[in-house]
């Protein structure tokens, strides 16, 4: 089974500075992928950055940077440049290849960016 | 472009009230989702539509049910809505699941309030 743990319920960060939001997962297969979403208060999930299990560099998607450690099985998400629009619930989510389908969620953290 | 579009964007049904919400995309993808998102928790796989193959979640309710006529179009329907039942439901759609570097797009979701 698959499993996707993010321990920081919430977290504040001050505008323009950076922040890391913490992700860890569980899997036996070798061959997945590891998402990031963001989902404002207004609902909609959006996509913000992948990794792949086979991946030797890090991802990075313009302020939002993934910091993989495939031996200790995190994924954690680097926001630069905090701004206010960035404040938001962030869901850490994963899919195997051997998987039927569905990406498994973490239960997500509540990102705050103060003036 | 390319997405996924559920309507409406907000729903309020009478409690016990049968009530449809919609989902379509111009993705062409394969699989189609259905999730519930209770306030500040991760979402919950209800069920998903590879093709026309139907999956359910083992604890799903039975008040729950989905159509899925062609590609384009998923529906869920709530026979009998109860007050547990108001969340936001989102839809995803995905490539087949052995292509792990693919995530869902979501569509914006329903917020459905129960009066």
């Amino acid at each position: 089974a698959q499993k996707i743990t993010q321990t920081q319920p919430g977290m504040f960060v001050q505008e323009k500075e950076a922040v890391t939001l913490d992700c860890t997962y569980d899997t036996s297969d070798p061959s997945y992928g590891l998402f990031w979403y963001k989902q404002p208060s207004s609902g909609e999930m959006i996509f913000l950055i992948y990794q792949g299990s086979y991946d030797q560099q890090n991802a990075t998607e313009g302020r939002y940077s993934l910091n993989f450690q495939k031996a200790r099985k995190s994924a954690n998400l680097v926001i630069s440049a905090s701004q206010l629009g960035d404040s938001a619930m962030y869901f850490c989510a994963m899919r195997v290849a051997g998987g039927y389908q569905k990406v498994t969620f973490g239960t997500g953290t509540k990102l705050q960016v103060i003036p | 472009d390319a997405m996924v579009i559920q309507n409406p964007r907000y729903q309020v049904t009478q409690f016990g009230k049968p009530v449809t919400l919609s989902c379509s995309q111009t993705l062409n993808h394969n699989v189609m989702y259905w999730y519930q998102q209770k306030s500040s928790q991760a979402p919950k796989l209800l069920f998903h539509y590879y093709d026309k193959d139907f999956n359910n979640e083992a604890d799903t309710p039975d008040n729950f049910q989905s159509r899925r006529p062609n590609t384009s179009f998923c529906f869920l329907d709530i026979r009998s809505p109860g007050l547990g039942d108001a969340a936001m439901y989102l839809c995803a759609t995905s490539p087949p699941g052995h292509l792990v570097d693919y995530g869902y797009t979501f569509g914006s979701g329903t917020r459905l309030t129960v009066v």
